[in-house]
Parts: C-alpha cells; sequence; structure tokens
C-alpha cells in the first residue's frame, strides 16, 4: 500500500508571510498532483508534475517533485487571505495500480489579513 | 462549476435506511470515482469505473452498492449505514482510468451523516 505524508497538518500565517508544504513517500510515483479544496466544495486541481526534479511556478505557488518521484514541495510567497483552504497532494500510481491516486491526508492553510 | 453534479448535498439518515447518492458529469469523460472524506484522515478511493466497468473496489463494506448506468452517471446506493460512515462523499471524473497526468475533476460532495 502506498503512502503519502503530508506536514504540516495545519498552518496559520499572516498575510505576506512564506510557507511550504511537504509530501512525503517510501513509494515512488508516476506523477503527483497538487488539488486545492475550499469548504462546501470538491478538491480542484493545481498542478500535476511528472519528471523528478521538475519545478513548476503558479504565479506565487511553486511545485517541485523530487528526483526520486517520491516526494513534492509546495512553496507559497507572500500568502494572501484568498490562499485558504485545504491543500491535497496525490501520487499517481504506476505499475498495475496504473492511474490509481493516493492521497495524503491533506493540510489546512489560514492566512490572516 | 466543475462539470461534476451531486445530490443530495446533504444526507441525513437512519441506520435502517436505504438511500442512493447521485453523480452526473457533463465533460463527456469515461471514468467516475467514488471517494469518501472522513476527518483527520486522508481521501479515500472507494470505487472506480472506467467505461461503465467496475475496476476498482477498494475493500469497501457491501452495505455500499455503486452503480454506472452510462458514462455520465453513477450512483453510490447506501443500506443499513452505521456511524462510522458519515462523511463527505466525493465523486470524480476524468477522461479515462489508467492514465498518469490527468486530472480528476471533483464534485463538491454529499454530506451524509447517520443517525
Amino acid at each position: 500500500t502506498q503512502l503519502l505524508e503530508q506536514s504540516p497538518q495545519f498552518l496559520s500565517i499572516q498575510e505576506g508571510e512564506n510557507l511550504t508544504v511537504y509530501c512525503n513517500s517510501s513509494s515512488v510515483f508516476s506523477s503527483l498532483q497538487w488539488y486545492r479544496q475550499e469548504p462546501g466544495e470538491g478538491p480542484v486541481l493545481l498542478v500535476t508534475v511528472v519528471t523528478g526534479g521538475e519545478v513548476k511556478k503558479l504565479k506565487r505557488l511553486t511545485f517541485q517533485f523530487g528526483d526520486a518521484r517520491k516526494d513534492s514541495s509546495l512553496h507559497i510567497t507572500a500568502a494572501q487571505p484568498g490562499d485558504t483552504g485545504l491543500y491535497l497532494c496525490a501520487g499517481v500510481a504506476g505499475g498495475t495500480s496504473y492511474g490509481k491516486l493516493t492521497f495524503g491526508q491533506g493540510t489546512i492553510l489560514t492566512v490572516h489579513p | 462549476e466543475t462539470g461534476v453534479t451531486q445530490t443530495p448535498r446533504h444526507l441525513v439518515m437512519g441506520m435502517t435506511n436505504k438511500k442512493s447518492l447521485k453523480c452526473e458529469q457533463h465533460l463527456g469523460h469515461n471514468a467516475m470515482y467514488w471517494y469518501k472524506q472522513s476527518a483527520k484522515k486522508p481521501l479515500e478511493l472507494m470505487f472506480v469505473y472506467n467505461f461503465k466497468e467496475q475496476t476498482e473496489n477498494n475493500s469497501v463494506p457491501s452495505r455500499f452498492s455503486p452503480e454506472c448506468p452510462n458514462s455520465s452517471h453513477l450512483f453510490l446506493h447506501l443500506h443499513t449505514l452505521q456511524p462510522e460512515d458519515s462523511a463527505l462523499y466525493l465523486c470524480a471524473s476524468s477522461q479515462w482510468a489508467g492514465a498518469s497526468n490527468q486530472p480528476q475533476h471533483f464534485g463538491d460532495g454529499t454530506r451524509l451523516s447517520i443517525l
């Protein structure tokens, strides 16, 4: 069974601060996806990283996939209250479970004005 | 608007009731999924349907019975549920199951409470 450890579980910061969320596993994934979920809504895909060592930027969000494709990080620069939400990483399996998503526990981010 | 609609949004039922959750996607996708989201636990995959055929049952108790009459509709029939089944049930769809880079599009979920 593939597991994803996401940390921290909770993050409460002031507007303008930077933060990093980590997603770690002992398993190799074919790719990794990051989702954001707001209260009362379903998760919405932010990005998919595919290649080991890949870095993708989405405005103030920077996503990195580890060289060994076992871990990933999400870095937010100058956080804003609109960034508040639940951030989920999801590893995409390879092999016989090809395409199956394994989710981390999530990070609840609160950005205070 | 994600293109995936779930009804009802909230459901309260007793342990002996029978109810069904409905999911409809308007994205032309061929794969549909049921997930369970509980507090303090990761999103759990329950079932996967690819081109109307069930390809994954993640050891889900038989009191949950999925049905996929066509690629656009997915149901989850509920019967004799337990209090620990109270959770947010999310439906998702993707172009097809088994591709590594495809996003899954989620509905807004049904909040289920078992009395």
